[in-house]
């Protein structure tokens, strides 16, 4: 079976600190992406991040990077240099030949 | 390019009564997905289609929940009656593949009384 883990609920970063959001996974196929989504209060869910998981470099996007532990089956997203846009409930995805599994989220409040 | 389009953005209704949703994906996505989200909790992915094939409609309530897309580009989904437990945010999200990134609607919040 395929699933997703976000054991996080909520947290809360000041501006400019950084913050480590967490995913685990489980999947039995070989070829899979993750993700990690953003959905802000009331905004349209977007794409933050992507990795594929025959990659061994994790993925970056500004100030958004990914650590990816394949053995571990970890998929955690830091966002560096917080800002109060970045408040918003994150979602961490899975991708197989046909499932697209999303986890529960975590919803990160980025405090002035 | 223009994004993924869904109406109605609001719709109240009183249960046993049916209510259906539209959705007109990215031009030339092939992918369209068909999501429930209640509040709180991350998006349940009710039916997946590939051009106007299902790949996936496992956890699509049958009795009373359908949809179709027509000429693999606009979809509806429809519920017939609604429960309560159906109040949740409808999203619809097209992708150019399987493990492409998604491109999600605003959403329909669907509120059943």
């Amino acid at each position: 079976a395929q699933t997703v883990t976000q054991s996080q609920p909520e947290m809360s970063v000041q501006e400019a600190e950084t913050v480590t959001l967490s995913c685990t996974y489980d999947t039995s196929e070989s070829n899979y992406y993750l993700f990690w989504y953003k959905q802000p209060p009331s905004r349209q869910m977007i794409l933050v991040i992507r990795q594929e998981a025959y990659k061994q470099q994790n993925a970056t996007e500004n100030r958004f990077s990914v650590n990816f532990q394949k053995a571990a089956k970890s998929f955690s997203l830091k966002i560096s240099d917080s800002q109060l846009g970045d408040t918003a409930m994150y979602f961490c995805a899975s991708s197989g030949t046909y499932k697209y599994i999303f986890g529960t989220g975590t919803r990160l409040k980025v405090l002035a | 390019e223009a994004g993924v389009a869904q109406s109605p953005r609001y719709k109240i209704i009183e249960k046993r009564q049916s209510v259906a949703f539209w959705c007109n994906p990215i031009s030339g996505h092939a992918t369209l997905y068909w999501y429930q989200q209640i509040l709180g909790q991350g998006p349940k992915l009710l039916i997946q289609f590939q051009n106007n094939g299902v790949v996936d409609d496992s956890q699509l309530p049958k009795d009373r929940f359908s949809a179709e897309r027509l000429k693999g580009v606009d979809s509806t989904l429809k519920i017939q009656p609604a429960k309560l437990e159906d109040s949740a945010v409808y999203l619809c999200a097209s992708s150019s593949g399987q493990n492409q990134p998604q491109h999600f609607g605003d959403g329909t919040r669907l509120s059943i009384l």
